[in-house]
């Protein structure tokens, strides 16, 4: 089945510490995206890549660093430097000329104790 | 990317319409109107866009009003398995098979039976 997948669902880490979560499409798709959601509000942007080897800033991108090497993957790490990393996670990725469907993995729920 | 303006929440028995509103008054001619839904603690699903004209699909109905400031989403035969969160996101194609999303609040709908 063609699909993203994210993993872990949930990820546990203590504080200071970098961590790397998982994002990959089996769907051939050129763009890739990286949102965060808080609860009780919608997604924000916090990287996103057209294309393989290069990546642009969100709207959210301080504390946060992404690779893209491969078309298939686009890992985020969140680094120490990210004030309030606890946040619900969403990996999405999207082809041109399917009307800009953005589909989404099932997200990861980090929590830093 | 032009601001929506949903209602926060809306209730809807189950097997009536469910018709969801949504302000875009400060859209510019070459944006596209986009509903996404999302179940809770999943990742959002796309359910339909449209530009100028109403647009329909298997999941849903878009009716887009002549000078394009607002719309509505229309479930057609809402169902339990409809209680989601949707968001209405008016954006822009930027080219390269990639765009920006930007989800506010959305409108939580309850289906009740």
């Amino acid at each position: 089945d063609g699909g993203i997948t994210q993993s872990p669902k949930y990820l546990f880490r203590k504080e200071g510490q970098n961590v790397t979560l998982s994002c990959e499409q089996n769907l051939n798709h050129d763009a890739m995206y990286w949102y965060r959601q808080d609860p009780g509000q919608g997604l924000r942007l916090i990287y996103y890549s057209q294309i393989v080897n290069d990546f642009q800033k969100g709207d959210i991108a301080e504390g946060y660093s992404v690779s893209r090497e491969k078309k298939e993957s686009f890992p985020l790490t969140v680094t120490s430097a990210q004030k309030n990393p606890t946040a619900f996670y969403l990996c999405a990725s999207s082809i041109p000329l399917r009307g800009n469907e953005q589909f989404f993995g099932p997200g990861t729920r980090l929590t830093v104790l | 990317d032009a601001k929506t303006t949903q209602p926060t929440s809306m209730d809807c028995a189950e097997g009536r319409a469910a018709n969801l509103p949504c302000n875009h008054s400060t859209i510019s001619g070459n944006e596209y109107v986009y509903w996404y839904r999302q179940i809770h603690s999943q990742g959002p699903q796309y359910i339909i866009h449209g530009l100028k004209n109403n647009e329909t699909n298997e999941m849903a109905s878009l009716i887009i009003t002549e000078d394009r400031k607002s719309s509505t989403l229309i479930l057609p035969h809402a169902t339990l398995r409809d209680t989601a969160v949707y968001y209405c996101i008016v954006t822009q194609y930027s080219g390269a098979g990639s765009y920006q999303l930007t989800f506010g609040k959305g409108t939580k709908l309850s289906v009740i039976p």
